[in-house]
């Protein structure tokens, strides 16, 4: 199994306050990413890195900042969070720059917002 | 940015039923990874498979590149095969990124 760690694994806040998850690999993989799972969208992209201090917005990254200062961690902040934000998170991480770019996921952040 | 359907979105099946579950993408790709997410949540990860067909006991996959299509059989399906399949692509240019269709919810009744 990828070495893909994601913490904490479950939390509620409350609307307004920030919110910060992290998600720590053993992989030495370049790309991480952050997800978001919502029932009847899939997963959707919010931001992803492609190295340390590289980073970039994906489909949904409004209300979300990002943060990759090792290769290994990469955190997802909520400045302040809405309810709209109650979902599940998945990092993913994935090589490239080889022809096997295949991604792994972490086992998910279950956050509720209240 | 590129275009991933799944079909069906949902599907009941009996123990022992075989089952086609379908990703049409509308760009080309450099990658391909079929994925199940069990009732804990997790996704696993069932197969990378840019091209060509793979077989992994009862599952299989095939993905036709060139006409924007793969498949993924389960055969003599369990109850253990439920969950949600996701088909997710990595647009060809160097993107990266997987995009990923919005699911297949598998039920197997025993």
């Amino acid at each position: 199994d990828a070495g893909i760690t994601q913490s904490p694994r479950h939390k509620v806040t409350e609307t307004g306050t920030p919110v910060t998850l992290r998600c720590h690999q053993t992989e030495n993989h370049r790309y991480m990413y952050w997800y978001r799972q919502d029932p009847g969208h899939g997963l959707r992209l919010i931001h992803y890195s492609y190295g340390v201090k590289d980073t970039d917005k994906g489909e949904v990254s409004d209300g979300y900042s990002v943060s990759r200062s090792k290769t290994e961690d990469f955190l997802l902040t909520l400045e302040s969070a809405t309810s709209s934000q109650t979902s599940v998170y998945f990092c993913a991480i994935s090589e490239s720059g080889r022809k096997n770019t295949e991604a792994f996921f972490g086992q998910g952040t279950r956050l509720t917002v209240v | 940015g590129i275009q991933v359907e799944q079909s069906p979105p949902d599907l009941i099946l009996q123990e022992g039923a075989n089952s086609t579950l379908r990703c049409n993408f509308s760009d080309s790709v450099n990658n391909l990874q079929w994925f199940h997410q069990n009732p804990w949540g997790q996704l696993i990860n069932l197969f990378y498979i840019p091209s060509g067909t793979k077989q992994n006991g009862r599952l299989s996959a095939t993905t036709v590149a060139t006409e924007r299509y793969s498949l993924l059989y389960i055969s003599s399906s369990q109850t253990t095969d439920s969950g949600v399949y996701f088909c997710a692509v990595e647009e060809a240019g160097g993107s990266y990124i997987p995009t990923f269709g919005r699911g297949t919810s598998l039920i197997v009744h025993p």
